[in-house]
């Protein structure tokens, strides 16, 4: 597609509830990432695929938190037993293998703002 | 560990110029980039510098000091679509991808 496209843009759960969100990345772009960011603060690096395996997974913060990208496109974030301090928005950004540092930097979602209630 | 802070607020009116700092302490260094968000939306990237000196993008330019660990965003002419927050991140693996983002700096462009 033109952008970088996240589902749903909204995302209200209760605690303890599984929840998925989806990041379809521009055409040809072999890099993925997902970042959280919470109110007033920078992203926070989750994890990072090279086609279909995720190369750094190290932002993850525990094990409740998961993320496949089963065909080197679409990627799903999948985050287990919510907790409230899970609440933040969740970006997805997509770049060309090698050019996410450099030439045109990486290429964000509008994100999915998640809020466990 | 990893740090990297910018001014949290930044006021100026039309036509002014700003200067947007951003300090960095990380375990590596390998490049500084710019993003520009509006409230709501996906960060959008301005510049990367991975080499020191100052690089022009229109009415933008970036400017790096690695010997400081230092970096600067420099806005001219500031118009109201230029109300945004921005992000300096940097690239502080020569083999991953991923970037360090700083708290950012809110600018408030007043007519």
């Amino acid at each position: 597609g033109a952008g970088v496209s996240q589902t749903p843009s909204n995302k209200v759960t209760e605690k303890g509830k599984y929840v998925e969100l989806r990041c379809d990345p521009i055409s040809g772009h072999t890099a993925l990432y997902w970042y959280r960011q919470s109110l007033g603060q920078g992203p926070e690096f989750l994890i990072y695929f090279q086609g279909t395996g995720a190369a750094d997974d190290s932002g993850l913060p525990n094990d409740r938190f998961f993320a496949v990208r089963p065909e080197g496109s679409v990627s799903t974030l999948k985050i287990q037993r919510t907790e409230r301090g899970d609440s933040a928005v969740y970006l997805c950004a997509s770049s060309f293998e090698g050019q996410g540092a450099s030439a045109g930097g990486y290429t964000f979602g509008s994100g999915t703002r998640l809020t466990v209630v | 560990g990893q740090s990297l802070e910018q001014p949290s607020e930044v006021t100026a009116v039309e036509g002014a110029i700003v200067q947007i700092n951003c300090t960095y302490q990380t375990s590596g260094f390998y490049g500084l980039s710019w993003y520009q968000q509006h409230d709501g939306g996906a960060p959008t990237f301005l510049s990367y510098n991975a080499l020191d000196g100052l690089e022009e993008t229109g009415r933008f330019s970036s400017f790096l000091s690695r010997s400081d660990s230092y970096g600067y965003l420099l806005l001219q002419e500031l118009q109201m679509k230029d109300s945004a927050s921005y992000f300096c991140a940097v690239r502080d693996d020569n083999y991953g991808q991923n970037f360090v983002f700083g708290p950012g700096t809110r600018l408030s462009v007043l007519p």
